[in-house]
């Protein structure tokens, strides 16, 4: 039920872009995204439903494919800020619960 | 004062001791979650609680019992501890309706 999550790690420069992405084989009510700076505790980012949007904070946006089963995770012209370790947490449909089942995580380094 | 508050924040123990690691919210969330964190697994979900009288076990629930002792209370206890419980642990809130975890600062425990 857990998430598979890809890249496991990417580096990048100041300014570039990323995508990470996050598949499940199970039916998916809503995914999560979650920002986790080293030391610290996961920060949630945004959630997406079923339906497919899209959404956005700041530079970050993400997106919501059901057909697929799977999220991904757009950070663009990227900042030192944004290093730190991003997860997906996604919630089944049908379980009657927001239980989230967390991904391995992507491990993003942003370098001047 | 954090949200979301964790105590201790640092433990070690010896094989075989309980151990008792303690969450408290100011939120006024009713859900409360606890996660572990290992190295390349993610976050696994220990137990979760709905409201006082509701205690639901998660993925890796074995080793490990709860209480909730007030909707802004919620205890995690390792009966006999084992090194394979050597782990970050998180306590998690999160609202009926509203969108998103608190994470808190986490207890890094060490079993040796």
């Amino acid at each position: 039920q857990q998430p598979v999550q890809s890249p496991q790690a990417v580096i990048l420069r100041e300014g570039e872009d990323a995508v990470i992405n996050c598949s499940s084989s199970k039916a998916l009510y809503s995914v999560h995204w979650y920002r986790q700076k080293h030391g610290e505790a996961p920060v949630f980012l945004m959630i997406l439903l079923k339906g497919g949007e899209q959404k956005g904070h700041e530079k970050i946006s993400a997106s919501f494919n059901e057909k697929k089963q799977q999220s991904s995770l757009y950070l663009t012209a990227s900042q030192l800020s944004y290093s730190g370790t991003y997860f997906c947490g996604t919630e089944l449909v049908g379980t009657g619960a927001n239980n989230l089942f967390f991904g391995t995580g992507t491990r993003l380094t942003v370098i001047p | 004062d954090a949200d979301v508050t964790q105590t201790p924040r640092n433990r070690i123990t010896k094989t075989g001791k309980r151990i008792m690691l303690e969450c408290s919210q100011t939120k006024g969330h009713d859900r409360m979650y606890w996660y572990r964190q290992d190295p390349g697994l993610g976050l696994r979900l220990i137990y979760y609680s709905f409201d006082v009288k509701d205690i639901n076990k998660g993925e890796i629930s074995d080793g490990y019992s709860v209480s909730r002792q007030a909707q802004a209370k919620f205890s995690l206890s390792l009966e006999s501890a084992i090194p394979n419980q050597t782990a970050l642990y998180f306590c998690a809130t999160s609202d009926n309706g509203i969108p998103g975890y608190t994470f808190g600062s986490g207890t890094r425990l060490t079993v040796v």
